[in-house]
């Protein structure tokens, strides 16, 4: 298995200003992702982050919004820029292991006012 | 395109009850993953099970099994004698084994199932 943390694990923002999301991985794993879950919602990727490499964002998510950054395989951020009152969900960090397990941190739950 | 449908929305049972959660899918590859996931009220989701495509034996962990039926591309949830910490939504998801770049690996879920277990 793998652990998986994250911080902040819950914020309140105003909107307008960035959050920045840290996902750190307790072993080195090739393959890291971002999902959001709006309330009462299911998951939906955001991007896979890309170790070396910029990262593949779903449709309808940009880079400009939802910056990622991999500068190694056990770390991983996810910013929110410019923030909306839409963009109040949980964001988790998932990994996949060479198992073909995957695993999801503990959540970001964010509020944006 | 891939897909996962879990019909069931809410499903309330009263606790000692069996329950059972469906899923079915779609998918185009032939080597594919399924996995369930539980997120309880504290929001973080548990990882339950992964099964392999080309394995279709039945699994049991405790008062959990699955039953995956490829003949009707399903892979549904039984909790045996519910009770009361098993209420959570529950999540079917799948993932392709295909070799597609860097999004190799990622997971379409279902849009989940809440369980609601009375005491």
């Amino acid at each position: 298995s793998a652990v998986i943390s994250q911080k902040p694990s819950r914020d309140i923002c105003q909107r307008g200003t960035s959050l920045t999301i840290q996902c750190q991985v307790d072993s080195q794993v090739t393959m890291m992702f971002w999902y959001r879950q709006q309330p009462g919602q299911s998951l939906t990727l955001i991007a896979t982050a890309n170790q070396g490499s910029e990262a593949t964002y779903e449709s309808g998510f940009v880079i400009d919004k939802f910056p990622i950054s991999r500068p190694n395989l056990t770390f991983s951020t996810l910013t929110v820029s410019n923030m909306s009152p839409e963009d109040s969900s949980i964001y988790l960090c998932s990994v996949r292991t060479s198992g073909r397990e995957q695993f999801f941190g503990p959540g970001t739950r964010l509020t944006v006012l | 395109a891939q897909k996962v449908t879990q019909a069931q929305t809410e499903i309330s049972v009263v606790e000692k009850e069996d329950v059972t959660l469906d899923c079915v899918y779609e998918t185009r590859d032939t080597t594919y993953y399924l996995f369930w996931y539980k997120q309880p009220p504290s929001g973080e989701l548990v990882f339950l099970i992964r099964r392999n495509s080309f394995d279709e034996q039945n699994e049991i962990s405790g008062r959990y099994s699955w039953n995956f039926q490829k003949s009707t591309s399903s892979f549904n949830f039984t909790i045996t004698a519910s009770q009361v910490v098993d209420s959570a939504v529950y999540f079917c998801a799948l993932s392709e084994a295909g070799g597609r770049g860097s999004t190799l690996g990622r997971l379409y879920f279902g849009r989940g199932t809440q369980l609601t277990v009375w005491p």
